[in-house]
């Protein structure tokens, strides 16, 4: 079975502030992806990232970046000189590449709120 | 990346009448997916809309409460039938997206359909 954890519910921080969500997965499947996606309050689910199992570089665009480490099973995600249009739910998601069948597994979900 | 129009955006319907909610992508995809996202709460895979053939329903969903259709490969339509307040809920379609060898495959989500049956 797949898990995901983002034992953050929610984070407040103010402008300018860096901030990172974490993501934490367990799956026995040795191949896999690792999403993140913003919710903005309009609902619309927006990708972000996605990280195949086999690349471990992490990667950076614009204020954004993202760390993934196999060793510990997590995949956490920064934001950078925050601001106030990041402000949304951030999922962390996995997708096993094994018998799963293709199912996303998402986490619980971030509530970042960015304020002035 | 592809390109997912959900309609509608949003209704508010009557309790024990049924919303159809329609998907449409911008390109031939073999995966679609029907998701719900119940207030505050994270997203649960319904079902897999499968082309031409009866969609894959996950624990929990039945084909009666929540019939799919899947007449090609750009388009899929999900009915929640039998409206209660308990299925006033964000619908969400997706896709994947298959990348290049390597590289991996994306799973795109559309707009939502927001619920509110009262």
């Amino acid at each position: 079975a797949q898990k995901v954890t983002q034992a953050q519910t929610e984070i407040s921080v103010v402008e300018k502030e860096d901030v990172t969500l974490d993501c934490v997965y367990e799956t026995r499947d040795t191949t896999y992806y690792l999403f993140w996606y913003k919710q903005p309050p309009s609902g619309e689910l927006v990708f972000l990232i996605r990280r195949n199992s086999f690349d471990e570089q992490n990667e950076i665009s614009g204020r954004y970046s993202w760390n993934f480490q196999k060793s510990t099973s997590s995949f956490n995600f920064t934001i950078t000189a925050s601001q106030v249009v990041d402000s949304a739910v951030y999922f962390c998601a996995l997708l096993p590449l094994g018998g799963g069948g293709n199912k996303l597994t998402f986490g619980t979900g971030t509530q970042l709120k960015v304020e002035l | 990346s592809a390109v997912i129009s959900q309609k509608p955006s949003r209704d508010i319907c009557q309790r024990g009448t049924s919303l159809t909610i329609q998907c449409q992508v911008d390109s031939q995809v073999t995966m679609m997916f029907w998701y719900r996202q119940q207030p505050g709460q994270s997203l649960t895979l319904i079902a897999t809309a499968n082309q031409g053939s009866e969609a894959t329903y996950e624990s929990g969903f039945v084909i009666d409460k929540f019939p799919i259709s899947r007449p090609n490969l750009t388009f899929s339509t999900l009915t929640v039938s039998n409206l209660s307040p308990e299925d006033s809920s964000i619908y969400l379609c997706s896709v994947e997206e298959v990348g290049r060898p390597l590289s991996g495959n994306t799973i795109y989500f559309g707009e939502g359909s927001w619920l509110t049956v009262v």
